[in-house]
């Protein structure tokens, strides 16, 4: 069974200060791992997506990094509208066909100006 | 290009009624998955259905049942509502090929 675990469960940054959120991961076959940001209420917004070790990908201020078992999103001198929860989730290889995705609870993310 | 669209945006059910929540997908998708997401939780994936058919399912109960149309627009049913059927229901779409995700807003459900 996939399993996803993120880490911290919240984190109350100051702006312009920078930090990493972990994920965790366990996975038959890893055919990628995605990184989504959800404001209060609504669907979650697609960020990215790692599909092998040693990978990386960015998007503004922004930045995920894949090993064999979790991978991090670096947030770099955040702003206040950076404020969400951070969810991951992971694909495995369910022997043919496509299926779900396993996701993590979040991270709660607060910027204070 | 149009993104994945729900609907209705809010809706309240009492237990033991039965609700169905509808979704259109991204504009050149052609499969829909669904997730329920309880209040402090992440998505759980119920199933996934690619031309017209269920295409894997996750843990929920056969009372969680659904559709997928032509124009690959999808249904999700709830027959027998339980008050833990509470929760923020997702469609996500995506090409079957390609294993990225797109979510929809969602539809918020109360059951009393």
């Amino acid at each position: 069974e996939d399993q996803v675990t993120q880490s911290p469960e919240a984190l109350r940054l100051q702006e312009g200060e920078s930090s990493s959120l972990n994920c965790s991961y366990t996975v038959s076959g890893l055919r990628g791992l995605f990184w989504y940001r959800q404001d209060p209420g609504k669907g979650p917004e697609f960020l990215f997506t790692l599909y092998s070790a040693g990978e990386e990908k960015e998007k503004e201020r922004l930045k995920a990094t894949l090993t064999k078992k979790e991978s991090f999103l670096h947030i770099t001198a955040p702003k206040p509208e950076d404020s969400a929860t951070y969810l991951c989730a992971v694909q495995g290889n369910p022997g043919g066909g496509a299926d779900g995705l396993t996701f993590g609870k979040g991270t709660h993310l607060i910027i204070q100006p | 290009e149009t993104g994945v669209t729900q609907s209705p945006t809010h809706l309240i059910k009492t237990r033991g009624q039965q609700v169905t929540l509808r979704c259109s997908s991204q504009s050149g998708h052609n499969t829909v998955s669904w997730y329920q997401q309880a209040l402090g939780q992440g998505p759980q994936f119920i199933f996934q259905y690619y031309r017209e058919e269920e295409n894997g399912r996750g843990n929920f109960p056969p009372r969680f049942s659904g559709l997928q149309f032509p124009n690959y627009s999808s249904e999700l049913n709830v027959n027998a509502l339980e008050l833990d059927d509470s929760a923020l229901y997702l469609c996500a779409s995506s090409v079957f090929t390609q294993e990225t995700q797109y979510f929809g807003p969602g539809t918020r459900l109360l059951v009393l």
